[in-house]
């Protein structure tokens, strides 16, 4: 029982455009959403996070955007950049479970063309 | 400032044989995790101390047991590994939010 999918595995952007990854939860106790970024045999590195509370967090070229009714969350990349090349994990954490403990979705591996 | 270390990289195991994986952190964050990571899967929690002294199960605990030896370390051990235990696995520590967790490098562990 998967609460937190990402649906796609995959996603291909040209240099340039826009890159959005899509998150979907289904336990409505989650109130803290993270996206993580992994490159190949290394750790995920944190980006970008974002509180029940807002509905939109900013970070430079990243937003994060929550519909909380929808349980929808997604990850805006804006110019993509071929160093943006990979696997963007959308994880969540809910408050009082395993003192913030994520779980995590399956992962999408993007690959931005130059 | 290194994050988090982890220890080894790479470990081949038998059916049978003990380890146990080692984790440091330099951020004076209080808690600590063990993940695992299966492909085409996320990562799993098998266990994680919220503090220096406490240990708790996640969602894959079974066959592993945890030590938080001090607030820097804290450690995994496979008893008896068997091959489903073959996976990346992944030390983080956390200050709590809105920071994320950071995550060492993983180790890459082999069960034949």
């Amino acid at each position: 029982d998967q609460q937190v999918k990402q649906n796609s595995p995959s996603l291909s952007v040209q240099e340039g455009r826009i890159s959005i990854l899509n998150c979907d939860y289904t336990n409505s106790m989650f109130d803290y959403f993270l996206w993580y970024k992994k490159y190949p045999a290394e750790g995920p590195t944190f980006l970008i996070s974002i509180s029940s509370i807002k509905d939109k967090n900013e970070d430079g070229r990243f937003t994060v955007f929550l519909n909380k009714s929808a349980k929808h969350l997604s990850l805006h990349i804006v110019p993509s950049q071929p160093g943006d090349s990979a696997v963007y994990f959308c994880a969540a954490s809910a408050e009082g479970t395993g003192r913030r403990a994520l779980t995590f979705g399956s992962g999408t591996r993007l690959q931005v063309q130059p | 400032n290194a994050g988090v270390t982890q220890t080894p990289k790479f470990q081949v195991l038998k059916t049978g044989q003990s380890m146990t994986l080692q984790c440091a952190q330099d951020m004076n964050h209080n808690s600590m995790y063990w993940y695992r990571q299966d492909p085409g899967m996320g990562l799993r929690l098998i266990y994680y101390s919220a503090s220096e002294g406490t240990t708790d199960k996640g969602e894959v605990p079974n066959g592993y047991n945890v030590s938080r030896l001090n607030k820097r370390e804290f450690s995994l051990r496979l008893e008896s590994a068997a091959p489903s235990q073959t996976s990346v696995y992944f030390c983080a520590s956390s200050a709590g939010p809105p920071a994320g967790q950071y995550f060492g490098p993983g180790t890459r562990l082999t069960v034949t």
